[in-house]
């Protein structure tokens, strides 16, 4: 079946350290591949994305790139903030579905 | 203006209650979902609906049952609540189409309920 799996957290960070998120997917055929950003008490918001193998999405600093040999969409920044602070979920979408299917998600919390 | 709203944002009841949370989308999407988002912030889909029409139902109880009464709403109703059911509720929508934005989803701001 599809899949997801990301690194568990919380994953504790200090202001403007690099910042490395791992997601890793199974999936048949050739899905989208896709970061949202949970901030606290709000609603699902989309970070990025990527399409086909090879893509990079890129929003707000961060980044992700579609490693089709690895199965994986790790999200990465430079220099995080604190309000980078959220949880953030991995997840993908086979062509042809509307259903995305969620990995469990990862709590990021950023300190001064 | 709100893109994807729910009402109501809280919802405390005891079990065995019937209750209902709203949702509307003023983006001109055709396509709307509900997620289930649980304790530990895992996140799974149970409807959604392509203008009007259910086209995903994953395993969820029968006592939960959505209705779209046009493609800018989609209401979940609960019979018979449980403590189980305690959990934060996401609306969502998407377009549909071939121009690339059909893959994102817009989400509401979430119904947090309770079961006591």
């Amino acid at each position: 079946g599809n899949s997801v799996t990301q690194m568990e957290g919380p994953v504790t960070l200090s202001e403007e350290a690099f910042l490395t998120i791992n997601c890793t997917y199974t999936a048949t055929g050739y899905p989208s591949l896709f970061w949202y950003v949970q901030y606290p008490g709000e609603g699902l918001q989309l970070l990025l994305k990527a399409t086909k193998a090879d893509d990079k999405g890129s929003n707000k600093g961060f980044e992700a790139t579609y490693r089709k040999e690895t199965t994986s969409f790790h999200l990465e920044k430079g220099s995080v903030q604190v309000s980078d602070s959220a949880v953030y979920f991995c997840a993908l979408r086979r062509t042809g579905f509307q259903k995305l299917v969620f990995g469990t998600g990862t709590r990021l919390l950023v300190s001064p | 203006d709100t893109a994807v709203s729910q009402t109501p944002k809280y919802l405390v009841t005891q079990m065995g209650n019937d209750k209902s949370i709203k949702c509307e989308q003023n983006l001109g999407h055709d396509t709307m979902y509900w997620y289930k988002q649980d304790s530990k912030k895992f996140l799974k889909i149970m409807f959604s609906y392509n203008n009007k029409e259910l086209i995903i139902n994953e395993t969820v109880p029968n006592r939960f049952s959505p209705k779209s009464p046009d493609k800018a709403h989609l209401n979940l109703h609960i019979n018979s609540l449980e403590l189980g059911d305690s959990a934060v509720y996401f609306c969502a929508s998407s377009p549909t189409g071939t121009s690339g934005r059909e893959n994102e989803q817009f989400f509401g701001p979430g119904t947090r309920l309770t079961v006591l």
